[in-house]
């Protein structure tokens, strides 16, 4: 398809397990960007690849979170030792230009987590 | 700070009714700003953005959002709703990061 995609659309996972969420940006998209989304909350930043290169990684909320971007094309956030507030739908999104705020960025349709 | 202050958690409207959408930012320079909308299970679409010239920006659906630089403001239009209208809706300022408002749920009665 021509969009964002990720998988695995839902995931639940019992406490303290790692989890890895894949997403599959627009092809030719120089930027990627994860968000996490908690239940009646806007998506907020967690980190962004320009290519390969991972500038900004400021909205990670604890060393228990990695993304990495090997190719410059598909992303894995990974989760370790998961606990119950990381519970929230994870929304990746891609855009066209090298830029880390101002460009048009097109979403997928997220990845559902439950820790329970 | 950078902030996006959508002050409406929930909006009814009557389907045909027209439709305001409050967001208000919080950034020291010119910026960037951007209007999403969230069906269930959907990911998120831009409905419009601004970043410079014509204050009054018109997007897809038949939505329409103006910036006002005096009042912080960057309000989402539509002159009559339809009954697909019905989603979330979200503000956004761009700069160094998108950064989002907490979202203004949209129902629509018939």
């Amino acid at each position: 398809g021509a969009g964002v995609s990720q998988s695995p659309r839902y995931k639940v996972a019992k406490r303290g397990q790692d989890v890895a969420l894949r997403c599959d940006p627009i092809s030719g998209h120089v930027s990627l960007f994860w968000y996490q989304q908690a239940l009646g909350q806007g998506p907020e930043f967690l980190t962004y690849f320009q290519n390969e290169a991972q500038l900004d990684k400021s909205g990670l909320p604890s060393d228990r979170f990695f993304a990495e971007r090997p190719e410059g094309s598909v992303s894995t956030l990974k989760i370790q030792r998961t606990q119950q507030e990381d519970s929230a739908v994870y929304l990746c999104a891609s855009s066209l230009e090298a830029t880390s705020g101002t460009d048009t960025q097109y979403f997928g349709p997220g990845t559902r987590l439950t820790v329970l | 700070a950078q902030s996006v202050t959508q002050p409406d958690i929930h909006i009814t409207v009557s389907e045909g009714a027209s439709l305001e959408l409050r967001c208000n930012y919080s950034y020291g320079a010119t910026p960037y700003l951007f209007w999403y909308v969230q069906s269930p299970g959907q990911g998120l679409q831009l409905l419009l953005k601004y970043f410079s010239g014509d204050t009054l920006v018109q997007g897809i659906k038949g939505f329409e959002a103006e910036f006002k630089r005096s009042q912080s403001s960057f309000n989402l239009r539509k002159p009559s709703v339809h009954w697909s209208d019905a989603a979330e809706y979200f503000c956004a300022s761009g700069g160094d990061k998108i950064i989002f408002g907490k979202g203004t749920r949209l129902h629509i009665l018939p």
